[in-house]
């Protein structure tokens, strides 16, 4: 089975800090995705990659940025985190692109303050 | 360009009762499909996915989606509602290859299942 994990459950954070969010998968898979789910309007995908030290922005980069060093692990940072970035964050690896299935991590949780 | 609807953000049956979650799809091209499932404070599982081969594409926990072309509708129905059942599903259709392998979520029917 896939297995993608991420660093943390449950975060709280203040205004200005600098947030790391870790994400690992351990099924080689190529493309790796970053998404907010926030209530009423589903997920949302802030950047993704689709291979080592390649990134693309999604629909709302504003605010993140990513780095993949190695294949396996990507990172979503918050330069300068705001309450408006409060939500759950989600990420996601898949095989191929053009619509191949995506397998999640179980979320983490951030709070800003 | 993709995009999902669901036209309903909360269902609620009773134990035993089908299921029926609605969603329609707009693409410029035959899409790939999706439904997925999100318990509470979990990640999101895939339940079923359509590729263009069989139109009505059965999945995990008994669920089942027909993928209609000419309705441009993927509606996930089960015949019989378990408790267990309760929790959020998400429609979602590919994006344009030239995209990266994105996919696109609807906002998401929260399925509730009374006793």
């Amino acid at each position: 089975d896939v297995k993608v994990t991420q660093s943390s459950r449950y975060l709280v954070k203040r205004t200005g800090e600098k947030v790391f969010l870790e994400c690992v998968q351990d099924m080689d898979h190529e493309n790796m995705f970053w998404y907010r789910q926030d209530p009423g309007l589903g997920l949302r995908l802030i950047y993704f990659s689709y291979d080592v030290k390649m990134k693309e922005k999604g629909d709302i980069p504003e605010g993140y940025s990513v780095s993949r060093e190695k294949k396996e692990r990507f990172s979503l940072i918050l330069e300068s985190a705001s309450t408006n970035q409060t939500s759950m964050y989600l990420c996601a690896s898949s095989r191929f692109a053009g619509g191949d299935t995506q397998y999640f991590g179980p979320g983490t949780r951030l709070t800003v303050l | 360009a993709q995009s999902v609807t669901q036209l309903d953000s909360h269902v609620s049956v009773s134990e035993g009762t089908p299921v029926l979650l609605r969603c329609n799809y707009s693409s410029s091209y035959s899409p790939s499909l999706f439904w997925y499932v999100q318990h509470p404070n979990k990640g999101l599982q895939l339940l079923l996915k359509y590729t263009s081969a069989a139109t009505l594409v059965k999945g995990i926990n008994g669920f089942e989606a027909e993928f209609k072309k000419s309705e441009t509708s993927f509606h996930l129905t089960k015949p019989s509602a378990h408790m267990s059942d309760a929790a959020e599903y998400f429609c979602v259709v590919s994006g344009l290859y030239n995209q990266g392998g994105k996919l696109i979520f609807g906002q998401g029917t929260e399925l509730s299942v009374k006793p």
